[in-house]
């Protein structure tokens, strides 16, 4: 099955911009892999910030934004602040299967 | 409310089985596609298998197929998990929940001793 690359670790100060990523292994990735991203804190269970590459819950934040870049997803969050320290996740569609990113764990300071 | 109660977890000896439940309310759960997904202690996030509305169309990571069977029984707004063989590697809490809604259970750990 497909792998899907994200950054291991980032680091943003707070107030500031920061773009995460995830690669396919199977080449670029369109909206037809339907990106999903997930946000999870400590001992928490994952909550869905981004479905269908763009899309945004009505919790999501509006600091957060997701689009594709350079043939990856992405998930930009513009205005960091301390609540956003956490893992995310991006997860894409292999019509059928599905495949999770390794986790970005996002550092603010 | 959306609730969706995972149940059935618990420690099993390698080469064992367990069935998780997941019991889902507040949604019409026939209309949905059902997922599970796992996350193993300290690691990330695993997605497991799905399967659409009608309980006709199934999927499965690589690492379980053979050993694990999705199921649902739409008049009891209910999803299973059959784990068959179950190995170390398949430690983990695992959540039931819909992508698109983003209704996901609390998790239920699955500790298996090798």
């Amino acid at each position: 099955q497909a792998v899907v690359t994200q950054e291991p670790s980032l680091t943003v100060s707070p107030g500031g911009t920061v773009t995460l990523t995830c690669g396919s292994s199977t080449g670029a990735v369109t909206s037809g892999h339907y990106p999903y991203w997930f946000q999870q804190k400590p001992g928490q269970a994952p909550r869905t910030l981004i479905y269908d590459t763009s899309n945004k819950y009505s919790w999501t934040p509006a600091r957060f934004s997701g689009s594709l870049l350079g043939g990856k997803a992405a998930l930009t969050l513009s205005g960091a602040q301390p609540e956003d320290e956490a893992d995310y996740y991006c997860l894409f569609s292999y019509n059928g299967p599905w495949v999770f990113g390794g986790g970005t764990k996002l550092t603010v300071l | 409310e959306v609730q969706l109660v995972e149940s059935g977890g618990g420690l099993v000896q390698s080469g064992g089985s367990l069935r998780l439940s997941c019991a889902a309310s507040g949604f019409t759960f026939s209309s949905f596609w059902m997922n599970w997904i796992r996350q193993a202690p300290g690691k990330g996030l695993e997605w497991v298998a799905n399967i659409n509305p009608d309980g006709t169309k199934k999927s499965y990571v690589d690492s379980v197929k053979g050993r694990f069977t999705i199921s649902r029984d739409n008049a009891m707004s209910s999803v299973y998990l059959q784990m068959n063989s179950l190995r170390a590697e398949d430690t983990a809490v695992y959540f039931c929940g819909n992508l698109r809604a983003a209704y996901w259970g609390q998790g239920a750990l699955v500790s298996v001793s090798s």
